[in-house]
């Protein structure tokens, strides 16, 4: 069955600071991967999807991730964080079924 | 488009007591999704539906939980006889099957239920 494992559960790091959140799959065939935020209280949000195509997707709000089928990884990245992305991060993946499956999520916290 | 809405937004019962939770989809949405989110965890599948069809049933739905989406439009989730467990943030997801979107799911902002 596949899974999706998020290596860290909590990740603090100093506004304007890069961050990298890691997400790794475990699957032989295609997959579909997502990257969901929720803020607290309120339910998911997508944030961005690797589907096809270009290996590097990027979100509006500038993070960007980044397809590497030889890793089995689809690691999210911010070059510069801001206070109002503190919030809990969950990478998800789509394989042959429709059903979601979710890591136990990464909680972003940004410190002043 | 309106995104999925959910009702209520938060729902105490007593242990024993029946629940009803609603979902209402993005419009023209044809598959809507069940999920339950329990404190620091991800959120895990229930069941969803293809139009009025209930196509998957997690082993997570225990024989008290019932969903159904009888026109295919709205869904609602039912929990019977509630049990401190059943505690948790369940979430409803909907999604197209049109050409390209890969089945992306859209969340409503969940129902919060407390189980006393």
């Amino acid at each position: 069955a596949q899974s999706v494992t998020q290596l860290d559960s909590q990740v603090p790091v100093f506004e304007e600071a890069p961050v990298e959140l890691r997400c790794n799959y475990s699957s032989s065939v295609s997959v579909y991967l997502f990257w969901y935020v929720q803020y607290p209280n309120q339910g998911l949000q997508l944030l961005l999807k690797y589907l096809s195509g270009s290996t590097l997707v990027e979100s509006i709000n500038g993070f960007e991730a980044e397809f590497n089928k030889s890793q089995t990884s689809f690691h999210l990245r911010k070059p510069s964080v801001h206070i109002s992305d503190t919030a809990e991060y969950f990478c998800a993946v789509i394989v042959g079924a429709q059903k979601l499956v979710f890591g136990q999520g990464t909680r972003l916290t940004i410190n002043p | 488009d309106t995104g999925v809405s959910q009702n209520p937004r938060h729902k105490i019962t007593k242990r024993g007591q029946n629940v009803t939770f609603r979902c209402d989809p993005i419009s023209e949405h044809n598959r809507l999704y069940w999920y339950r989110q329990t404190l620091g965890q991800g959120p895990e599948f229930l069941t969803y539906f293809q139009n009025e069809a209930q196509l998957e049933k997690s082993r997570l739905l225990s024989d008290r939980f019932s969903a159904e989406r009888p026109k295919g439009s709205f869904s609602t989730l039912e929990i019977q006889r509630t049990e401190q467990g059943d505690s948790a943030m369940y979430l409803c997801a909907s999604s197209s099957l049109s050409p390209g979107t890969k089945d992306t799911q859209y969340f409503g902002p969940g129902t919060r239920l407390t189980v006393l």
